[in-house]
């Protein structure tokens, strides 16, 4: 089977920096995503860790450690529109991806 | 560029009453097309995924089918709506393999009453 863990919800200060984790158990591994949910919106994709490692792109990074089964997305100099649901997503084979429930970020002033 | 287009953007329908959303995506070929649905407050559930025209591979047993008629439409249906069909339906597409990157649609707002 498989299975992803993220904590339900997390709140940050604007200006600061956050570090969301996920977990998985997996059956085969080619891949995790990080996709941001505004709400009321369609999820739109941030990042994809293939190798172990940190991957930068602007204020977002993403670091997988692949021996772990484990991933964080880390924002920096928080904004007010990065409030929003952040999806870890994982590949294994070829079959859909298995998304995890998602962390609620509250970015607050 | 890719796009990808769902409508209607939100409905509102009876108990009982039928059920046709469409999704269709332009600027590829032979995508994989998704379904999902996700409740208020919950995570994405996966409800149907195409690789090809004719085939459908369904995840959770309910009261939705889903047909792929054309290589980019995907078409979510259900014969007769139960409550808690309500929700925000999403579409999305992937590119070769089925582990891809995947692009959502703007989704459909789904009220049943």
């Amino acid at each position: 089977g498989q299975n992803i863990d993220q904590p339900t919800e997390m709140t940050a200060t604007e200006g600061a920096i956050v570090q969301i984790n996920c977990t998985y158990q997996t059956s085969g591994f080619n891949g995790l995503f990080w996709y941001q949910q505004h709400a009321g919106e369609a999820p739109t994709f941030l990042s994809y860790n293939v190798l172990d490692g940190l991957e930068e792109k602007g204020r977002f990074s993403s670091f997988l450690s692949r021996s772990k089964g484990y991933s964080y997305l880390l924002l920096k100099e928080l904004q007010m529109k990065d409030s929003a649901s952040y999806l870890c997503a994982v590949s294994s084979g070829n079959t859909p991806l298995v998304f995890g429930k998602g962390t609620r970020l509250s970015v607050i002033a | 560029s890719q796009t990808i287009h769902q409508w209607p953007a939100t409905l509102v329908q009876p108990v009982g009453s039928p059920l046709s959303l469409e999704c269709t995506v332009e600027g590829t070929s032979n995508p994989n097309l998704y379904w999902y649905r996700q409740a208020a407050g919950r995570g994405l559930q996966l409800l149907f995924y195409s690789v090809g025209i004719g085939q459908i591979s369904s995840e959770v047993p309910q009261n939705l089918s889903a047909s792929r008629p054309q290589d980019r439409q995907f078409i979510l249906s259900s014969k007769k709506l139960l409550l808690s069909d309500s929700g925000f339906y999403l579409c999305a597409w992937s590119s070769s393999a089925l582990g891809e990157t995947q692009y959502f649609g703007p989704g459909t707002r789904l009220l049943v009453l």
